[in-house]
């Protein structure tokens, strides 16, 4: 089955910075990459899927690419209310399981 | 506007049977290839899939519980239903059940979550 490793595990940033989040899959996926944003004490929120397609709603500041082994999130101008975890996420055929990497928390610096 | 709410007991023993329900508004089990999924973050962890069901019926199980864990659905009372067996203090954490968009590999509104804690 497939694991997802998430880098960095932590990450610290200011206001209007440009963030980068990576994501890589033990074998290759196409592009069936899932991203989740979730603040503190709430539930997961869907950002991006397919890798790089924009769920309805969520700012143009995200952006999600990659294909295969490695997927990147990339917050182009960090804003306040956008410090949380992010996870990505892939349904794996054999055994059938959705696995999720282990999160980046991005922390105001 | 789909929602959903879980509920269920906010503590229990081990060794007790967990029984979570999922109650949902704004889609049917009875048209279109709904799922419903549940899944559960321990504090200060990932989070972590545990089952999911099928709008025919199709259920499937994390393998490293499968043996602990049923999932039902009530489609009269738009309900879907988790019990999960034997439980310990590592079960402890927050369960969420959530919606998987039609025909696709993801789950896109997710329900506000329960804390369970496992404690005698």
């Amino acid at each position: 089955d497939v694991q997802l490793t998430q880098s960095p595990s932590f990450l610290s940033a200011s206001v209007g910075d440009r963030v980068t989040i990576t994501c890589r899959a033990s074998q290759g996926i196409a592009r069936y990459l899932v991203w989740y944003q979730q603040k503190a004490g709430k539930a997961p929120k869907l950002l991006i899927y397919g890798a790089s397609t924009l769920e309805s709603g969520v700012p143009s500041r995200f952006r999600g690419s990659g294909s295969g082994t490695e997927f990147t999130l990339t917050i182009s101008s960090l804003q306040p209310e956008d410090f949380a975890t992010y996870y990505c996420q892939y349904l794996n055929d054999v055994p059938y399981m959705f696995t999720f990497g282990q999160g980046t928390k991005l922390e105001i610096k | 506007q789909i929602t959903l709410k879980e509920s269920g007991p906010a503590l229990v023993k081990p060794t007790q049977t967990l029984t979570l329900t999922c109650t949902f508004s704004g889609f049917s089990f009875t048209r279109g290839e709904v799922a419903v999924g549940w899944l559960r973050q321990p504090p200060g962890k990932a989070l972590e899939w545990l089952a999911v069901i099928y709008w025919h019926g199709e259920k499937h199980y994390s393998p490293s519980l499968q043996s602990r864990l049923t999932i039902t659905k009530d489609n009269s009372k738009s309900q879907v239903v988790l019990s999960l067996t034997n439980v310990d203090p590592v079960d402890t954490g927050s369960y969420y059940c959530a919606h998987r968009r039609e025909k696709t590999y993801f789950f896109d509104l997710w329900g506000q979550g329960t804390l369970v804690t496992v404690s005698s």
